[in-house]
């Protein structure tokens, strides 16, 4: 199995553009999550998934976050306008649905915004 | 809601010392705990966990830790690091009431000089 696909791996982007990060789980994983992880706040769950549906997106920053899932293999989070503040790494994870399962993450997106 | 505390952010340590990090967690009820792994520029991967049974858990590359329930600790060891476990490592807990999310601590920088 490939793993936990992200793209792209680095974003670098100007402030008020828009940013779209994306997922692909591990086929057979019925759990999505997005991390974002900082030097200051470490790492945060923003929000996650089961079976396509978003359980818990008590960690989305503010309105200008966004996530999606509109099928069992894709994932997408957009932000917008994006900030300098935004400046991150973004990781998904995935995992079966049970609390007994690991999380699996992907290798991150670096986002900069200038 | 659960909150998970590494205390130490920082442990600079020579090779064939022992390693011992602490994580206190603050939940009542009942519990999965982790410790995930980043290693310089890299994801996370899970190094061991704990569901139920023996509270001494032994996981990958050396690393053990202990549950102790009464304490709500969960201290990762290694009796003999190498130049190779220059790491992030980081405590997470599962509340098995919460579904299959994660509540990760603040994460420990780990540099072990050669």
């Amino acid at each position: 199995d490939a793993g936990v696909i992200q793209s792209p791996r680095h974003e670098v982007t100007e402030m008020g553009q828009e940013v779209t990060l994306r997922c692909k789980p591990i086929s057979g994983h019925n759990s999505l999550f997005w991390y974002r992880q900082t030097m200051m706040r470490g790492l945060e769950l923003l929000i996650y998934f089961n079976n396509n549906v978003p359980i818990d997106d008590s960690g989305m920053p503010e309105d200008r976050f966004s996530a999606k899932m509109p099928n069992a293999s894709f994932s997408t989070l957009k932000i917008q306008p994006s900030e300098p503040r935004d400046s991150a790494v973004y990781f998904c994870a995935s995992a079966m649905p049970s609390s007994y399962n690991e999380q699996f993450f992907g290798p991150g997106t670096r986002l900069t915004v200038l | 809601a659960q909150s998970v505390s590494q205390h130490n952010h920082h442990v600079i340590l020579s090779e064939a010392a022992s390693l011992e990090l602490g994580c206190n967690y603050s939940y009542g009820g009942t519990v999965n705990l982790f410790w995930y792994v980043q290693y310089p520029g890299q994801h996370l991967q899970l190094l061991l966990k704990y569901f139920s049974g023996d509270p001494l858990v032994k996981g990958i590359k050396g690393f053990e830790a202990e549950f102790i329930k009464s304490k709500f600790s969960f201290n990762l060891r290694k009796p003999s690091v190498q130049w190779s476990d220059t790491a992030e490592y980081f405590c997470a807990v599962n509340a098995r009431a919460a579904g299959n999310k994660l509540t990760f601590g603040g994460g420990t920088r780990v540099l072990v000089k050669p």
